[in-house]
This record gives structure tokens, sequence and C-alpha cells, in this order.
């Protein structure tokens, strides 16, 4: 069983367009994360949820909209999309934030 | 800038040497964590070691903390083809509510 699963795993899509990722963690955790990874590797948190609500929102163009229905879910929606954002995003999830983090397997965004 | 930055940025060695990385930070922390993430994969949690710990074993990793240095360094003994992978380390920062990631360390293990 998949702790942490995210879809779709690849999108390519063009600019302009507005795009959904979904994140499902079957782990019971109450807190959950997007992390952004670009081309360098560098791994740069977006969102941290607890619980349903927003914790951190680390200073994303609101273009970018998380919404979390549920503990087990939190999507993450993307209105016109641009060239700079292709990266691959990574879902997360932990019992807190402190401790250790359950990542699910990425989505490669291309935007051409 | 980062909390948590790598060095080597890239490290290559030979099968059944050690291989050691290390991780800096800025301010204070509740603990350290270091993180393995194979090559179009998600990162996998390694280990996690608390502030006031200076010092972690599990299987053939060793993980030290130096507060003080604000440092933390990754020994993997006797490396594997299958240890090829980016390591990171991640940490909390006091007081905020977000896990942190550094650059990571690109470790290759030649056959």
């Amino acid at each position: 069983d998949t702790a942490v699963s995210q879809t779709p795993k690849y999108l390519v899509t063009q600019m302009g367009n507005d795009k959904s990722i979904k994140c499902e963690q079957n782990l019971g955790h109450d807190t959950m994360y997007w992390y952004k990874q670009d081309s360098k590797k560098f791994l740069k948190i977006m969102f941290s949820y607890n619980n349903k609500e927003l914790i951190i929102n680390e200073t994303v163009p609101n273009r970018f909209s998380p919404k979390s229905p549920d503990k087990a879910h939190l999507n993450l929606h993307i209105n016109s999309l641009e060239l700079g954002d292709s990266a691959v995003y990574f879902c997360a999830s932990g019992v807190a934030i402190h401790t250790e983090a359950f990542f699910g397997q990425g989505t490669r965004l291309t935007v051409v | 800038s980062q909390q948590g930055e790598e060095d080597p940025q890239a490290l290559s060695i030979q099968e059944g040497e050690n291989a050691t990385m290390n991780c800096s930070y800025k301010t204070s922390i509740n603990n350290l964590q270091w993180y393995r993430q194979n090559s179009g994969r998600g990162l996998v949690h390694l280990i996690l070691i608390r502030s006031n710990e200076r010092e972690k074993h599990s299987g053939r990793l060793r993980v030290t903390l130096d507060t003080s240095k604000k440092s933390s360094s990754l020994l993997i003994t006797a490396s594997r083809a299958a240890d090829t992978a980016s390591y990171f380390c991640a940490t909390d920062i006091g007081g905020a509510q977000k896990l942190v990631f550094g650059q990571g360390t690109r470790l290759t293990i030649n056959p």
C-alpha cells in the first residue's frame, strides 16, 4: 500500500493553463506539506497544513492554492501556469512538523 | 539564504569505501534529519537526531551533531552501489513550523 500517493506523476501543459495535483496519505498523519524541487535539486517548502488548517505559506504566488478537504488529502491547484513553474512537486505528510516526513513520488510538471 | 547546506555537493567513491557528508545550518534547531532521494523518486527518511544528542547509529549509517558548530555529518560505512543517491539534511528551525532542506549531496558509488 502506498503511504503518500500523488497524481499525476507527469504533467505537461501549456502556459496559461490551470492544473491540479492530488495528494492522499493513508498514514493517519495530521500534517501535510507541498514542496517544490527545482532543476538544481533544491527542495523548498511551499505549504504546510495541520489538521486541515494552513500553517505555513512560504510567499508562494497566489496562483498556487492548496486545498485540504480532509486530513488525508492536500491538493494543489495552480492557475495561469508559467514557464518558471516547471519543477517536481512533492507532497509529504508527518505526525507533526518536527517529525519524520513521508514523501510521495513527486509530480514532474513541465510548462511549455 | 538556506538554513541547511550540504558539503560536498557531489561525492564519488569506490564500493566498499566509507562516505561522509556534512551539513551546516544557521539557527537553533529542535532536531536534524537526513533523507535519501534516489533518482526520480521521493525522499526517504533515514535518521533523526535531536538537539540534545551527539551521535546516532542506524545500520551502516552514523550521524553526528555538533550544535556549537551548527553542523552535522552523515557517515555511510562499507558503501554499496545501491547507496548511490542524493542525500539531504533537514532542520526544523526551533520555533518555526516548517522543515527546511539543504541542496543535497549527490553520492555516486562506483562498482
